[in-house]
């Protein structure tokens, strides 16, 4: 059974610009949620898709988009860049419902 | 919102010792998780117990649900037991919202 993946590992961006962090989902999950963990914190979710639908989303702006597509992979879209943004976004799946959240390595951002 | 607060922020133990982590929140939940995060920053699983007590080799967690606290113990600590400590708490099934953490610390 393959985990969670998360692609790239690591990335460097300047401010202002775009980025697109990607997500293959455990095998048999098909939701999958967003996290940003800033340096010293604990992860704050982001959103949230099911089957190709954003399932909730949290205290983030407009900017941070996703898709989910129909093999249940995700993207987590930054447009805009800031600074703040520097930090390392980690995404979890699970099967539906109220079950445990599996985590995948994270993609550490940087924005210069 | 939810509201989790985990104690002690830091932990500091020589090999060998036990420890509790402690873990309150503000409201019913009805998802309670226990992380690991390693130096990479991989979250690990360690349980999935949003009440009752569970035990995995030297890991135990209980979770008291209508006092609203959960204990993580951990006994015979390793130096690989070192890292970040998370509790995260769901209420509907979406958003997991973490604690700061207990940071671990064990020397040989």
């Amino acid at each position: 059974e393959t985990g969670v993946t998360q692609s790239p590992t690591h990335l460097i961006k300047t401010r202002g610009q775009q980025v697109t962090l990607r997500c293959s989902s455990q095998s048999g999950h098909n939701t999958v949620s967003w996290y940003q963990q800033a340096l010293g914190q604990g992860p704050q979710f982001i959103f949230q898709y099911y089957r190709e639908e954003e399932n909730g989303r949290g205290n983030f702006p407009p900017r941070f988009s996703g898709l989910q597509f129909p093999n249940y992979s995700s993207e987590l879209n930054v447009n805009a860049l800031e600074l703040d943004d520097s930090a390392l976004y980690l995404c979890a799946s699970s099967p539906r419902g109220l079950e445990t959240q599996y985590f995948g390595p994270g993609t550490r951002l940087l924005v210069l | 919102g939810i509201q989790v607060e985990q104690s002690p922020p830091d932990l500091i133990l020589q090999e060998g010792a036990n420890s509790t982590l402690r873990c309150n929140f503000s409201d019913s939940v009805n998802n309670l998780q226990w992380f690991h995060q390693n130096p990479w920053g991989q979250l690990i699983n360690l349980f999935y117990i949003p009440s009752g007590t569970k035990q995995n080799g030297r890991l135990s967690a209980t979770t008291v649900a209508t006092e609203r606290y959960s204990l993580l113990y951990i006994s015979s600590s390793q130096t690989t037991d070192s890292g970040v400590y998370f509790c995260a708490v769901a209420q509907a099934g979406t958003a997991l919202i973490f604690g700061k953490g207990t940071t671990l610390s064990v020397s040989s």
